[in-house]
């Protein structure tokens, strides 16, 4: 089946800090893969995503690459602001046909919890 | 504006009075789920749907109903709460089953069964 394993929180870094978290990942057939985020008392909300290997997906300063050789989607951020800290989470949706499938359920990680102090 | 909306947003109940949580979306999505969010578990599974009147189970779906009479609403039924359903429950949706699109989460039901 698949699975996603992520870094354990919480993350606590200051203000401008470089941020890594580490996500890898086991799955059958075609994986996407994506990062969403959740503020305080928000749902979940996408931050980035990659659809095969070696794309890279970056937004609000975060990026991460689909490593297909580590099973590896670690996001990075070069400078984290004081409005970073939430709950990341690295998920996957696999089909077994490349474009879709009879569930493509999104599979997540336990998710992290970043807390960036001024 | 393009959303996913659910009612309630909190609830406190008491084991075995019937319950249901809406989920509505404007965005013309064929694909719906739900999921719920335990401490230390994330988010699993619970019920998906890929259009009217199609639904299927996911990972837990043990105690839990759905029904996908309409597109934009896929309500979750739980006819006997149990304290173990205690949980932070998130309703999605996605445009189509393809796996490249994303899938949009309402705000979530933070629910208690005492």
């Amino acid at each position: 089946g698949n699975s996603v394993t992520q870094m354990e929180g919480p993350v606590t870094l200051s203000e401008e800090a470089f941020l890594t978290i580490n996500c890898t990942y086991t799955a059958t057939g075609y994986p996407s893969l994506f990062w969403y985020v959740q503020y305080p008392g928000e749902g979940l909300q996408l931050l980035l995503k990659a659809t095969k290997a070696d794309d890279k997906g970056s937004n609000k300063g975060f990026e991460a690459t689909y490593r297909k050789e580590t099973t590896s989607f670690h996001l990075e951020k070069g400078s984290v602001q004081v409005s970073d800290s939430a709950v990341y989470f690295c998920a996957l949706s696999a089909t077994l046909r490349p474009s879709g499938g009879s569930n493509y359920k999104l599979t997540f990680g336990k998710g992290t919890l970043l807390t960036v102090n001024p | 504006e393009a959303q996913v909306t659910q009612n309630p947003r909190y609830l406190i109940t008491v084991t075995g009075k019937k319950l249901t949580v809406t989920c509505s979306q404007n965005m013309n999505h064929e694909y719906m789920s739900w999921y719920r969010q335990d401490p230390g578990l994330g988010l699993r599974q619970i019920y998906y749907s890929m259009n009217v009147e199609v639904t299927d189970k996911g990972d837990v779906p043990e105690g839990y109903k759905v029904s996908r009479k309409e597109k934009r609403n896929f309500p979750l039924i739980l006819e006997s709460p149990s304290p173990n359903q205690t949980s932070l429950y998130f309703c999605a949706s996605s445009l189509s089953r393809n796996r490249y699109n994303e899938q949009f989460f309402g705000p979530g039901t933070r629910l208690t069964v005492l």
